[in-house]
């Protein structure tokens, strides 16, 4: 199975801040790697596909890079409602793993 | 919109076992997988397996080999999972989500709403 490790588990930002994330593969996994936004009592909603593309809806102020075994999500200006669990999450094969999560909280 | 609906909370008892639904509308069914996970409380999220309501195949994680059954039904486009010889350590949001497949991508959008899954005595 591929493990997925997140860093750091936690973080404290505020509004305005620039925060990046990141998520390590055990082996290699190309560009699927997706990142997921949870808020407390809902399901995940999805951000990143595929790396680096944007699902649609989501603020352009979200970005994901890399390749390989290396990933970064970054929010460029954190906003009120951005606090939350961010998970990645490998699609290059099964089972699918997930990271074990980013809470981000504010400062 | 493209929404998948679960059925509600359940409470079981240690031994027992239950079957959640997962009730797809605003597209059709049949062209996507539909995947499970769930989250234990206060913790991540871990994948179950995933069924074709094309086909109705199926393939599960290790864990969950021998315990987990997943079916369909067509006729209204909607989703089942069941797990047997539940354990407290089976007690977790349940959620389903479409499996999206694009070249260079794939993804699980969206996500049902969760279903609380509570075994207790």
């Amino acid at each position: 199975d591929v493990q997925m490790t997140q860093s750091p588990s936690s973080l404290s930002a505020s509004v305005g801040d620039r925060v990046t994330i990141t998520c390590r593969a055990s082996q290699s996994i190309s560009t699927y790697l997706n990142w997921y936004q949870q808020k407390p009592g809902k399901a995940p909603n999805l951000l990143i596909y595929g790396a680096s593309s944007l699902q649609s809806g989501v603020p352009s102020r979200f970005s994901g890079s890399g390749s390989g075994t290396d990933f970064t999500l970054t929010i460029s200006s954190l906003q009120p409602e951005d606090f939350a669990t961010y998970y990645c999450q490998q699609s290059d094969s099964f089972p699918r793993t997930f990271g074990q999560g980013t809470k981000v909280e504010i400062k | 919109q493209v929404q998948l609906v679960q059925s509600g909370a359940e409470v079981k008892k240690p031994g027992a076992s239950v079957k959640i639904s997962c009730k797809a509308s605003g597209y059709t069914f049949t062209d996507y997988w539909i995947h499970w996970m769930r989250q234990a409380p206060g913790q991540g999220l871990e994948w179950m397996g995933w069924i074709s309501p094309n086909s109705g195949g199926t393939s599960f994680a290790q864990k969950f080999q021998g315990r987990v059954t997943m079916t369909r039904d067509t006729s209204i486009s909607t989703a089942y999972m069941d797990l047997s010889t539940l354990t407290s350590d089976d007690t977790a949001v349940y959620y389903c989500a479409r499996g999206v497949a694009t070249p260079g991508a794939r993804c699980f959008d969206p996500w049902g709403q969760g279903t609380l899954v509570t075994v207790s005595s």
